[in-house]
């Protein structure tokens, strides 16, 4: 049972590139979030995903976008990448919203130059 | 809104001793409250949780009372070991998850 799973773990990208961070889960979790955290900021949501085809704008939307076409996967596409978007990217999911735990994957970090 | 209010960092100890993170809620209703922790270089994994008032976590030999009265979920460990050394997050969850700003721990021989 590897849970959720992200790739790349580490990517370098260039002022005005994009690029997409995958997320997968096999849990059969209807609801998937990404998170990023910054340092001594804890984590902010970006966006989340209630089930396939259905998403949603968390704290800090701007210059990111998402999809959500089946239950495992829930992808995170970075629009003409910004040194603000250097962060660490965490993607999670979970059984129910609110109160149940979430779990979360590996993270990828992300550099912008 | 809700929040969730975090004991700052960095906390150093040395091997053997007790350990306590502060952490304070302010919500409306019943939140289910969480500790995470964070290894280096890894995501966050659950490391305990609480959902009602007077409910107890425990895990590794870590506990977590849910405090209502004080709206408190404060972080316990009788004695540290080295592989503790971590960053450890408090966080509530009711319509969504709310994270405190973590706080790292380091554990000396």
């Amino acid at each position: 049972n590897a849970g959720v799973t992200q790739t790349p773990k580490f990517r370098i990208l260039k002022i005005g590139q994009s690029m997409t961070l995958q997320c997968t889960q096999d849990m059969n979790h209807n609801y998937m979030y990404w998170y990023r955290q910054d340092p001594g900021m804890g984590l902010k949501l970006i966006y989340y995903s209630v089930g396939a085809g259905i998403t949603d704008k968390g704290e800090v939307p701007n210059g990111y976008n998402v999809s959500r076409s089946t239950t495992e996967d829930f992808p995170l596409r970075l629009e003409l990448a910004a040194p603000s978007q250097t962060s660490v990217y965490f993607c999670a999911s979970s059984y129910a919203q609110g109160r149940e735990t979430q779990y979360f994957g590996p993270g990828t970090r992300l550099l912008v130059l | 809104g809700d929040s969730v209010t975090q004991m700052e960092g960095p906390v150093t100890l040395s091997e053997e001793a007790f350990l306590t993170i502060n952490c304070t809620y302010t919500a409306t209703g019943y939140p289910s409250l969480f500790w995470y922790v964070q290894y280096p270089g890894e995501g966050l994994q659950l490391l305990l949780k609480a959902t009602k008032a007077d409910d107890k976590g425990s895990n590794k030999g870590f506990e977590a009372t849910y405090r209502k009265e004080t709206t408190s979920f404060h972080l316990e460990k009788g004695s540290v070991q080295v592989s503790d050394s971590a960053v450890y997050f408090c966080a509530l969850g009711r319509n969504q998850f709310y994270f405190g700003t973590g706080t790292s721990l380091t554990v000396i021989p």
